[in-house]
C-alpha cells in the first residue's frame, strides 16, 4: 500500500528554468509534509516542509505547494541550477517528529 | 554542529551471517530512527526510539532484526541471520522532540 507516490522517476530541466516535482498521497490524516534531497552515497538532506494548515511555504529558490483537496503537493525550484541535480523525496507524517512515509523519489537533472 | 554519524559505510556479507550497524545522533536529539532504503524505493521506517524507549517498531522484522539504544544516545541495529533481500542502505536519523529529522550518510549492505 503506497501511501505516498511520486509518479515521475526522473525529470530533466534546463539551467535557469523552473523545476516542478510532484507528489500524491492517499491518507488524509497526514498533517505534515517534507521534501528531502539526496546526492549519491549521502543521506537525505532536509530541504523544506509544510504543515497541513498552510497551502504554501517558501524558502529562497524553493517553494512547496499543498493542495489538500487533491491530496497533492509539489516542489518548485526557481531558477534551477546544475547543483540541484539529485534525487528528491517527498515524505508525509502524522505529526512533526513522528514516523515519515516516503515516496519513491524523482531524479532531477539540471542541464547547463 | 556535527551531523548524524554512522559506521560502517559499506558492508558485504554472505547470507545467514550476522551484521551490526552503529549510529551516533546529533547531540541533544532525543529521538532516533532507523530506516531501510531498498534500491529504487524511498526509505522505510524500521524503528523509532525516544531517549532509550521504543516508540514504533511495527515494521521491524523481529525474527531477524534487533535494535537498541543504550543510555539514550548511540544506537545499534543488528541483523541475524541476514537474507539476500536485506541488501539495502540503512539510514539513521535523529531529531529534537517534534522537530525535523536529520539523516546520516547511511550504511550500504550487500548480502551475497
Amino acid at each position: 500500500d503506497q501511501q505516498v507516490k511520486q509518479n515521475s522517476p526522473s525529470l530533466s530541466v534546463q539551467e535557469g528554468r523552473i523545476s516542478i516535482l510532484n507528489c500524491d498521497y492517499t491518507n488524509s490524516m497526514f498533517d505534515y509534509f517534507l521534501w528531502y534531497k539526496k546526492y549519491p552515497a549521502e543521506g537525505p538532506t532536509f530541504l523544506i516542509s509544510i504543515s497541513s494548515i498552510k497551502d504554501k511555504n517558501e524558502d529562497g529558490r524553493f517553494t512547496v505547494f499543498l493542495n489538500k483537496s487533491a491530496k497533492h503537493l509539489s516542489l518548485h525550484i526557481v531558477p534551477s541550477q546544475p547543483g540541484d541535480s539529485a534525487v528528491y523525496f517527498c515524505a508525509a507524517g502524522y505529526n512533526q517528529g513522528g514516523k515519515l512515509i516516503f515516496g519513491q523519489g524523482t531524479e532531477l537533472s539540471v542541464k547547463p | 554542529e556535527a551531523g548524524v554519524a554512522q559506521s560502517p559505510r559499506y558492508k558485504i556479507i554472505e547470507k545467514r551471517q550476522s551484521v551490526a550497524f552503529w549510529c551516533n545522533p546529533i547531540s541533544g536529539h532525543a529521538t532516533l530512527y532507523w530506516y531501510q532504503q531498498i534500491l529504487g524505493q524511498g526509505p522505510k521506517l524500521l524503528i523509532q526510539f525516544q531517549n532509550n524507549g521504543v516508540v514504533d517498531d511495527s515494521q521491524l522484522p523481529k525474527d531477524r532484526f534487533s535494535a537498541e539504544r543504550l543510555k539514550g544516545v548511540d544506537s545499534t541495529l543488528k541483523i541475524q541471520p541476514a537474507k539476500l533481500e536485506d541488501s539495502a542502505v540503512y539510514l539513521c536519523a535523529s531529531s529534537r522532540l517534534q522537530e525535523t529529522q536529520y539523516f546520516g550518510p547511511g550504511t550500504r549492505l550487500l548480502v551475497l
